[in-house]
């Protein structure tokens, strides 16, 4: 199984701020790679496909980068309904696998 | 609107076994397959296994090969993904997505909170 490693486990930001997350994986998975926005209680939802293509209706601030197998997820300007938890996931192969996920606090 | 309804929440004995649908609409059941990602309380999503509405052809993590089973009824578009063998280890919130054409999971089902305890 591909394992997806995120980094950091929890981040402390405040409004305005640019925020980066961290998606490594253990093998090469192309472009392959989402991103989803999971707030509490709620069922995750889509932000980014395909390393860096923005689903539809999804904020501009949200962006997404790769470099071999290290992925990125950056807020440009952190905004207040950008609190939740955020997790890769690559979708290469089978057994689909996420990232352990980085909780995004506010300061 | 595209949308998935999930059944409601559950309270199992280990050794039962739970059954919880996904009710598809805004869109035609059959264009899509359906994937099962489960949620333990406080943990990361962990993905269980996809369903073709169209043909009924499915492929399970082997995590969970012999105990879990996914099944539809076209007629009411609906998803089905049964549990058996339950344990605590079980306990988690159950979601039911849409596989995009894009491969992604674009749309997700509210959730279902399955407890497995004595």
């Amino acid at each position: 199984d591909i394992q997806m490693t995120q980094s950091p486990s929890t981040l402390s930001a405040s409004v305005g701020d640019r925020v980066t997350i961290t998606c490594r994986a253990s093998q090469s998975i192309s472009s392959w790679l989402a991103w989803y926005q999971q707030k509490p209680e709620k069922a995750p939802e889509l932000l980014i496909y395909k390393a860096s293509t923005l689903e539809s209706g999804v904020p501009s601030r949200f962006s997404g980068s790769e470099a071999g197998t290290e992925f990125t997820l950056t807020i440009s300007s952190l905004q207040p309904d950008d609190f939740g938890t955020y997790y890769c996931q690559q979708y290469y192969n089978y057994p689909r696998t996420f990232g352990q996920g980085t909780k995004v606090e506010f300061k | 609107q595209v949308r998935l309804v999930q059944s409601g929440a559950e309270v199992k004995k280990p050794g039962a076994s739970v059954k919880v649908s996904c009710k598809a609409s805004g869109y035609t059941f059959t264009d899509y397959y359906i994937h099962w990602v489960r949620q333990a309380p406080g943990e990361g999503l962990e993905w269980m296994g996809w369903m073709n509405p169209n043909s009924g052809d499915t492929n399970y993590a082997q995590k969970f090969q012999g105990r879990v089973t996914m099944t539809r009824d076209t007629s009411i578009s609906t998803a089905y993904m049964e549990l058996s063998r339950l344990t605590s280890d079980d306990t988690a919130v159950y979601y039911c997505a849409r596989d995009s054409k894009t491969n992604v999971f674009d749309i997700w089902g509210q959730g279902t909170m399955v407890t497995v305890s004595s």
